[in-house]
């Protein structure tokens, strides 16, 4: 188990431009979740998967964003046009979902995103 | 009023002293409690849970819990340098959604 794992690390873009995120979560977790983190804040809950169901979306995002877990495995965050405002780490997390523990966030390394 | 609240810091103890770090949160239905650490530039990781009205130890930390007054504490005894960095406190109500306070930054002075 290589825990929660997340891709880009890093990425700069222009404003405008769409940008993903990829997230795998540890393989026995069947919860996934995408936090926003911006400097000297805590993080901010966006949405959450159970298996591959989307069951709730902060009113944080907007239509811009859009995330999948197709299959209930790996997780995808879609940010389209993007805006300064924007930047921030994406950070993704998982959870057993079952006792012990089920609400037990362990997080990937994040995605800092810098939008110009 | 925030659903998470903590103070922001920085708290600044002596190496070898009891750092004290304290939530409130707003929601009385809340069920578990976590203190996840964050050092600058990396994700938070857990620290400690808490689920019931008292203490819970491992280590050098301790949890405490008060549903009542709706507080949540954590104490670090004999905190050291590495102990640097900062530290937030979550809440759960039950469901799904995990909310975060904005972590209080500590210092440990060698």
């Amino acid at each position: 188990d290589t825990g929660v794992s997340q891709n880009p690390r890093h990425k700069i873009t222009k404003r405008g431009q769409n940008v993903t995120f990829r997230c795998d979560p540890i393989s026995e977790h069947n919860r996934l979740y995408w936090y926003r983190q911006t400097l000297g804040q805590g993080p901010e809950f966006l949405t959450y998967f159970q298996n591959e169901a989307q069951l709730e979306k902060s009113r944080l995002l907007s239509d811009r964003f859009s995330a999948e877990r197709p299959k209930g495995s790996f997780s995808t965050l879609e940010i389209q046009r993007t805006e300064q405002g924007d930047s921030a780490m994406y950070l993704c997390a998982s959870s057993p979902g079952t006792a012990p523990g089920a609400n037990v966030l362990t997080f990937g390394a994040g995605s800092r995103l810098t939008v110009l | 009023q925030k659903e998470v609240e903590q103070n922001s810091g920085p708290l600044s103890v002596p190496e070898g002293a009891i750092a004290s770090l304290n939530c409130t949160y707003s929601d009385r239905v809340s069920q578990s409690f976590f203190w996840y650490r964050q050092y600058s530039g990396k994700s938070p990781e857990l620290i400690m849970s808490i689920y019931s009205n008292g203490d819970k130890e491992d280590g050098r930390f301790t949890a405490q819990l008060n549903k009542a007054s709706q507080y949540v504490s954590l104490l670090i005894r004999d905190s050291q340098p590495s102990d640097s960095a900062t530290y937030l406190c979550a809440v759960n109500t039950g469901g799904f959604k995990t909310i975060f306070g904005a972590g209080t930054r500590l210092f440990v002075k060698a």
